[in-house]
């Protein structure tokens, strides 16, 4: 059973345009939930986390939306940029240093 | 941002045969993971540290699979017997805290 589910699977948008990335979850003792984008033959990269105190978290032009009653969430790319494309990932952990679930990813492309 | 090692990057061998996987975490982090990813796929988590001791496994950890730290500073992982379904990307992340995971450039390894 995954526990950490995203969609869409895929998703283009064009440049300056809003994409909106969902994530969902079923294990409610998750307590932090970064979101880790992973460019063609590279590893992940940290892009923002929000952990469950918070519903909403904004660094740029990336904000995450949390709704913790739901167990949802999502990422928002405002502004889109070609430099934009990419895996994303939303990830799940419990506490204590616990490993990432991760989920099966969202690949966004940008069209200029 | 902090960097995380891996050597090396890619890897062919036989089935059947042993791999050893390095990775040298950044100096002062406490935690540390293996993930796997299969082309295309999520991380999937293998196996987690803390303070050198192994903490947590999951079902991906075959009895194949032992992880070392030889000297206090790198880890290894080891495959052996290596088989077909062992072909991935072999990720390690280490963290100073229970939360963000560094991820290192990978290791690419073929089983034939």
């Amino acid at each position: 059973q995954q526990q950490v589910r995203q969609s869409p699977q895929s998703l283009t948008v064009w440049e300056g345009e809003t994409a909106i990335l969902n994530c969902s979850y079923e294990d409610s003792t998750f307590d932090y939930f970064p979101w880790y984008w992973q460019f063609p033959r590279e590893s992940p990269a940290l892009l923002i986390a929000i952990r469950p105190v918070s519903n909403k978290k904004e660094d740029g032009r990336f904000t995450i939306f949390f709704n913790k009653r739901e167990k949802k969430l999502s990422l928002h790319i405002t502004d889109s940029q070609p430099g934009d494309s990419a895996t994303y990932f939303c990830a799940a952990s419990g506490q204590g240093g616990r490993a990432l679930i991760f989920g099966t990813g969202t690949t966004v492309s940008v069209s200029p | 941002g902090p960097k995380v090692l891996q050597i090396p990057s890619h890897q062919i061998i036989d089935m059947g045969q042993m791999v050893t996987l390095n990775c040298d975490p950044v100096s002062n982090h406490l935690y540390f993971y293996w993930y796997k990813q299969i082309l295309g796929q999520q991380m999937e988590f293998l196996v987690n540290f803390y303070n050198g001791k192994v903490m947590e496994k999951s079902k991906l950890f075959k009895d194949q699979f032992s992880v070392e730290r030889p000297d206090g500073s790198y880890f290894t992982l080891k495959i052996q017997p290596t088989a077909l379904e062992d072909s991935a990307v072999y990720f390690c992340a280490s963290s100073p805290t229970e939360d963000t995971q560094y991820f290192g450039p990978g290791t690419r390894l073929l089983v034939l």
